[in-house]
């Protein structure tokens, strides 16, 4: 099956610092990656929309000069949280989708990562 | 707007015990529904989905039901075993986007 990795699975750092999260599809070619963000007992939220090779398309909310997406090929993409704090602590997911081979209007299945634990002091 | 109330857990069972985890959603035009899981150390995985009313999706001796009247989408199984220990999680996608909508995920513990 589809399987995405992502690197780091945890990661501590200092504030102020950044962080730079990757997220691989394995053994597929993901023309559209998703980064999530999940609080502790609360549901994954989609932070951006990412297609290979273009910008990302960041949800209302959601910093984009703080969270840097970079798509550059069809296997990687990366978020880097700059200047991180201790609010952006949080657990991190992302999912990858293979290119839309149904009619427009039906959901084209996400693969996801086992997601990355971020804890800034 | 689009969201996804779920049943909140902790859930613990006994081995061969019948589960429900609740969902209800709410919905800005006619939307798929999905039930992911999430074993330990590992991605969520699409467990089943129902793109229209009254459709059952199954896998695994799991199954939900796409109930258009009751806006749910309710997670069931016979008898669960040890190994279906996971997270679940409820969620929904709206015609022509590829957005997920996250219910807050379940935590099920099955007990030899």
């Amino acid at each position: 099956g589809a399987v995405v990795s992502q690197h780091p699975s945890w990661v501590i750092c200092k504030s102020g610092t950044s962080v730079k999260i990757e997220c691989r599809s394995l053994d597929f070619q993901a023309t559209t990656m998703f980064w999530y963000r999940q609080f502790p007992k609360q549901s994954l939220m989609l932070m951006a929309t990412s297609n290979e090779g273009s910008k990302a398309t960041y949800e209302q909310g959601v910093e984009k000069d703080k969270f840097l997406i970079n798509h550059a090929s069809l296997t990687l993409s990366t978020l880097t949280v700059t200047s991180a704090h201790p609010e952006d602590s949080s657990f991190y997911i992302c999912s990858a989708a293979g290119p839309r081979t149904g009619l427009f209007w039906v959901y084209n299945e996400q693969f996801f990562g086992p997601g990355t634990r971020l804890t800034v002091l | 707007g689009n969201s996804v109330t779920q049943m909140e857990g902790p859930v613990t069972l006994s081995e061969e015990a019948f589960l429900t985890i609740n969902c209800t959603y709410t919905a800005t035009g006619y939307p798929s529904l999905f039930w992911y899981v999430q074993y330990p150390g590992e991605g969520l995985q699409l467990l089943l989905k129902a793109t229209k009313a009254d459709d059952k999706g199954s896998n695994k001796g799991f199954e939900a039901t796409y109930r258009k009247e009751t806006t749910s989408f309710h997670l069931e199984k016979g008898s669960v075993q040890v190994s279906d220990s996971a997270v679940y999680f409820c969620a929904l996608s709206v015609s022509g986007a590829n957005n997920l909508f996250f219910g807050t995920g379940t935590r099920l513990t099955v007990i030899p």
